[in-house]
């Protein structure tokens, strides 16, 4: 069994760039959630994507925008950096049974560590 | 006021001892209750998962959810240097869009 992956483990960017991050769910699960973890602070809900459509939304802007592939791997594109937005980037997968169940435990992968400058 | 209170520590306690780590929320529509470990710069580890109320066990690990109380704890017996980490607390309501609110992190030091 595969565990999440994410890409790549750091980046640095200065404020006004756009950047792609890339997180591959793990073998079994079709949903990936995406979450924005600040130094000291708990992860914050970004926004979840399953059968390839945003199916929830944190308290994020529209400048940050997300896809999900056929595969179940996912991207978060963040436009227009903004120094607030240096954070570790996680990425979780799970599983929504398609008989109308789901299994709400999620897994994460290691992050994508996101320096603005 | 935040949707989920932690206690951030830093929580230090010797090696063998009992440690009690707790979270309390106001939304009494969440339903489903995890925690998760988290090593520096390392993505969050699901501990323990728990549905509405009641004790779970598994090993060392104990979690406990008072939903009258809106009250969850982590009880982790003979700790060990090497569960020296952050715990996180995370709930939501078991609907479609899976938004789980976190904690935001209890940092324990296990000493030798």
């Amino acid at each position: 069994e595969t565990g999440v992956t994410q890409s790549p483990t750091h980046l640095i960017k200065t404020r006004g760039q756009q950047v792609t991050l890339r997180c591959s769910s793990q073998s079994g699960h079709n949903t990936v959630s995406w979450y924005q973890q600040a130094l000291g602070q708990g992860p914050q809900f970004i926004f979840q994507y399953y059968r390839e459509e945003e199916n929830g939304r944190g308290n994020f802007p529209p400048r940050f925008s997300g896809l999900q592939f056929p595969n179940y791997s996912s991207e978060l594109n963040v436009n227009a950096l903004e120094l607030d937005d240096s954070a570790l980037y996680l990425c979780a997968s799970s599983l929504w049974a398609t008989s109308g169940s789901f299994h709400n435990e999620q897994f994460f992968g290691p992050g994508t560590r996101l320096t603005v400058l | 006021q935040k949707e989920v209170e932690q206690d951030p520590g830093p929580l230090s306690v010797p090696e063998g001892a009992i440690v009690s780590l707790n979270c309390t929320y106001s939304n009494s529509a969440f339903q489903y209750f995890m925690w998760y470990r988290q090593y520096s710069r390392k993505g969050p580890e699901l501990l323990m998962y728990t549905y509405s109320s009641g004790n779970k066990e598994d090993g060392r690990f104990t979690a406990q959810v008072d939903k009258s109380s809106k009250y969850i704890s982590l009880f982790i017996r003979d700790s060990q240097p090497s569960d020296s980490a952050t715990y996180l607390c995370a709930m939501n309501k078991g609907t479609g869009g899976f938004k789980t609110i976190f904690g935001a992190g209890t940092r324990l030091f296990v000493k030798a």
